[in-house]
């Protein structure tokens, strides 16, 4: 089936702009991950959904950035006021359930740059 | 201090090497252990896990753990050209609500025919 999708693959904003990032899961993933890759560094945790709820908000770097899943599928990651250090890939993940066994797969990510 | 330590290579070996990759971490609670293959522009692939200390081989693959110095590793052998990306590990605690996975930054690898 399908895997992880991910819109834009590429976006290219100004510093002050808005931006919607967009992810549509695998079919049936209860969990659903976003990350972010910066040049050199590993991937980091932003944010995890179960369900449409969202017990874990800690990695958001500040309160610029939000995300909301809507009817336990699609999940939009919204950066309001983008800055330059918001410059990265960010990456969606979906696994079947929330537990440590349960395997994350991986979208192809979207590239973004803040100019 | 981060929470993985990986290095960032890239290494370069030629086709048919053994390669060796490294990963130290900090938190003894970390329990479940994952090595990813990220191609170019790709998202991250699940390659291996384990839970234990010891070896773990699947064909080419065999990821090593020593929870007691912190360590694990992944060997692969017989390497080809197509095994070139970056190879990242991650970690987990067991009980983690969540599932929220810690990773190193990925070691660069490059095969050369």
């Amino acid at each position: 089936g399908a895997g992880v999708s991910q819109s834009p693959s590429n976006k290219v904003t100004e510093k002050g702009k808005d931006v919607e990032l967009r992810c549509d899961p695998i079919s049936g993933h209860t969990a659903l991950y976003w990350y972010r890759q910066s040049l050199g560094q590993g991937l980091e945790f932003l944010i995890y959904f179960q369900g449409n709820s969202a017990p874990d908000k800690s990695g958001l770097p500040s309160d610029r950035f939000s995300a909301e899943r809507t009817g336990g599928s699609v999940s939009t990651l919204t950066i309001q006021r983008t800055q330059q250090e918001d410059s990265a890939v960010y990456l969606c993940a979906s696994s079947l359930g929330g537990r440590t066994t349960d395997t994350q797969y991986f979208g192809p990510g979207t590239r973004l740059t803040v100019l | 201090q981060k929470e993985v330590e990986q290095d960032p290579g890239p290494l370069s070996v030629p086709e048919g090497a053994i390669v060796s990759l490294n990963c130290t971490y900090s938190n003894s609670a970390f329990q479940y252990f994952m090595w990813y293959r990220q191609y170019s522009r790709k998202g991250p692939e699940l390659l291996m896990y384990t839970y234990s200390s010891g070896n773990k081989e699947d064909g080419r693959f065999t990821a090593q753990v020593d929870k007691s110095s912190k360590y694990i590793s992944l060997f692969i052998r017989d390497s080809q050209p197509s095994d070139s990306a970056t190879y990242l590990c991650a970690m987990s605690e067991i009980n983690n609500a969540g599932n929220m996975l810690t990773f190193g930054g990925g070691t660069r690898l490059m095969v050369k025919p």
